[in-house]
């Protein structure tokens, strides 16, 4: 399967406890994008990234989020102390390079905070 | 601030007929769109996008019309399958590639048999 590649697929976390979420994009790129979708809202953007670089984080919220894409293995989305409003699915998308618009999704990662 | 807006949030057609999902923007910054449909707890899955410098583009049973004008843009299904039966979404772009894309909230489109 050379697609985008989530897990978990679900994840349940206590308020206050850590949430990592990870990708692996698709053979041959090197960008990922991760985008939030809340229940009956579109997916907003939240960061994206190339290897060992942030290229834009203005959709991240200020506290609590951070993202990494390090030269081996898969990109982080790190939520540390979650609260309910995390509750969402967290889609990541990768792209081949800079030249290129579109973007391909993965299954998600559906997280749960109670 | 809504920079890319889907009006309807549902549609309802019969299968053969045609489908036609609208989106429109106000960010004149845009200059590249997507179309992407998703299925229940999946990931959107891309089908059809196009530039600003063309006002139209076809794949198959898909074609998206961009009206820049009127920043509005389409996405037409002809014909319709109940396979189609799936929330859409409209994306944009805005000033260089590989950058960020702003969604619109969705139409749920379901195809009757």
């Amino acid at each position: 399967n050379a697609g985008v590649m989530q897990n978990p697929r679900h994840l349940v976390r206590r308020r206050g406890q850590e949430a990592r979420l990870r990708c692996s994009p698709m053979k041959g790129h090197s960008h990922v994008y991760w985008y939030r979708q809340l229940p009956e809202e579109g997916l907003k953007f939240m960061v994206y990234l190339q290897k060992e670089n942030i290229i834009d984080e203005s959709g991240m919220p200020k506290e609590r989020f951070s993202a990494e894409f390090p030269k081996e293995g898969p990109s982080i989305l790190r939520i540390q102390q979650v609260v309910r409003g995390d509750s969402a699915a967290y889609f990541c998308a990768s792209g081949r390079d800079r030249s290129s618009y579109e973007q391909y999704f993965g299954p998600g990662t559906r997280l749960t905070v109670t | 601030d809504q920079q890319v807006k889907q009006n309807s949030p549902s549609l309802s057609v019969q299968e053969g007929r045609i489908s036609i999902l609208n989106c429109d923007y106000t960010n004149s910054m845009f200059d590249y769109f997507l179309w992407y449909k998703k299925y229940p707890a999946e990931g959107p899955t891309f089908l059809i996008s196009i530039s600003s410098i063309k006002d139209k583009n076809e794949d198959g049973r898909f074609t998206v019309f961009l009206n820049k004008s009127a920043k509005h843009l389409s996405l037409h299904i002809v014909p319709s399958q109940p396979g189609d039966s799936a929330v859409y979404f409209c994306a944009a772009s805005a000033g260089t590639s590989g950058s960020r894309l702003t969604f619109g909230e969705g139409t749920q489109l379901t195809v009757n048999p």
